[in-house]
């Protein structure tokens, strides 16, 4: 199967949580990230969290790490319409380059 | 956090040319990769560009096809070459400072015809 797994779609209303998820296959993994990218553009790094925390939040996003289940997920508190987007998780291992995702087009709908 | 430019920021290119695209950041950086998303598709690492000697590439990458130059540590070229329309991407020159995180150029959007 894939390295990194996600759904491709995900559609919330304005206003509600939105929570993408991610599971990923290699335990030396040593970041992991989530990235956005707006239609046309490239990748805006939104956070990142380190293999030996388990939670971490900014302002409205919140990433919970599950390292025995390898599994990453994203909330949005409050999603706007201008949070749809395709958004990628990623992780990396000691030689830092990232293996990505097939990413989630979350769709915010008024 | 560094600060990419990439050029061109897209073209429309004829097979059996070659595009050179250019990345530049605003301070040194430890590490430079280069990265394709294919329509529709996630990213793929082409190659981890290495100052002064030659690019590391992934398996499926050839330096043929894209060779790789990174002059100094701020500096990089990708070149794709004997372009075909599946050459069609968007190519991402990506770097990584110190412990940071990394942090994505804009992207070159190229369309082969």
């Amino acid at each position: 199967g894939e390295d990194v797994e996600q759904s491709l779609f995900l559609s919330v209303r304005e206003g509600d949580s939105s929570v993408i998820n991610c599971t990923y296959t290699d335990s030396s993994s040593t970041y992991l990230y989530w990235y956005k990218q707006e239609p046309g553009a490239g990748l805006q790094l939104l956070t990142y969290i380190f293999s030996n925390m388990d939670m971490k939040q900014d302002q409205r996003l919140t990433v919970l790490l599950n390292k025995k289940d390898k599994h990453l997920s994203l909330r949005i508190a409050d999603t706007q319409t201008g949070d749809s987007a395709i958004y990628f998780c990623a992780h990396s291992g000691s030689a830092r380059q990232l293996t990505f995702g097939s990413g989630t087009q979350l769709t915010v709908l008024p | 956090s560094a600060v990419i430019s990439q050029k061109p920021s897209r073209d429309i290119c004829q097979r059996g040319t070659s595009l050179t695209i250019q990345c530049q950041v605003d301070s040194q950086v430890t590490m430079m990769f280069w990265y394709r998303q294919q329509p529709g598709q996630s990213l793929t690492l082409i190659a981890t560009a290495n100052q002064g000697s030659e690019a590391t590439y992934e398996s499926g990458f050839v330096i043929d096809k894209f060779p790789i130059s990174r002059p100094n540590l701020t500096f990089s070229t990708l070149t794709v070459s004997n372009m075909s329309p599946e050459d069609s991407s968007i190519y991402l020159c990506s770097v990584i400072t110190g412990d940071s995180p990394l942090h994505f150029g804009n992207g070159t959007r190229l369309t082969v015809t």
